[in-house]
């Protein structure tokens, strides 16, 4: 079965400060991973996905298929990056769902 | 430009009684999603579909209903709500089953 695990509900850091958000997954198969954005009050927006490998808005995020996880990561927070972060992932079979991580709201702190 | 779009965007009802939230995109997608969103519990998927009549359940499909007699249209049914159904919900769209997800701006639902 396809699960996300987000362990940090809530995450604080100072302005400057260096980001890690922690996801892990678990899936038998060869999965496509996802990071989602919510800034309040807003529609959820793509910010990553694992094959892609750019950086977004700072943002750099690794596939780790030993470990299963997709950390996402920026080395300096501002204050423009608090929202809700959502891991997600996609079978890649047919008919497979997409299972999003239950988030972690993170908070860029003056 | 490309879009998911729901209606309505706010709706507050009571206890039993029918309602229909409407969803609709214009990128030609294959799949169609339907998410609630609830403090706590991230994102959980009611239901989907891979193409014009094929819809199958999430995760929590209890007390809904979805059809798709078109591709571009994707309605969630709520044939007698209850309060367990407040919620925010999303509908998505995504070309393939591994593509990007698109978001509709979302509906926020209560029932009394």
């Amino acid at each position: 079965a396809q699960r996300v695990t987000q362990p940090e509900k809530l995450l604080s850091v100072f302005k400057g400060a260096p980001v890690e958000l922690k996801c892990n997954y678990s899936y038998s198969g060869s999965p496509e991973l996802f990071w989602y954005v919510q800034y309040s009050r807003q529609r959820l927006q793509l910010l990553m996905r694992h094959i892609s490998r750019e950086s977004i808005k700072g943002f750099t995020a690794d596939l780790n298929k030993g470990e299963t996880s997709f950390h996402l990561k920026k080395p300096f927070a501002q204050e423009e990056d608090s929202a809700m972060y959502y891991c997600a992932l996609s079978g890649s079979g047919p008919g497979q769902n997409f299972v999003f991580g239950p988030g972690t709201r993170f908070s860029v702190l003056p | 430009e490309a879009q998911v779009t729901q209606n309505p965007r706010y709706l507050i009802t009571v206890t039993g009684k029918k309602l229909t939230v409407t969803c609709s995109q214009n990128m030609n997608h294959e799949y169609m999603s339907w998410y609630r969103q609830d403090p706590g519990l991230g994102l959980r998927q009611i239901y989907y579909s891979m193409n014009v009549e094929v819809t199958d359940k999430g995760d929590v499909p209890e007390g809904y209903k979805v059809s798709r007699k078109e591709k571009r249209n994707f309605p969630l049914i709520l044939e007698s709500p209850s309060p367990n159904q407040t919620s925010l919900y999303f509908c998505a769209s995504r070309r393939e089953v591994t593509d990007t997800q698109y978001f509709g701006p979302g509906t926020r639902l209560t029932v009394l």
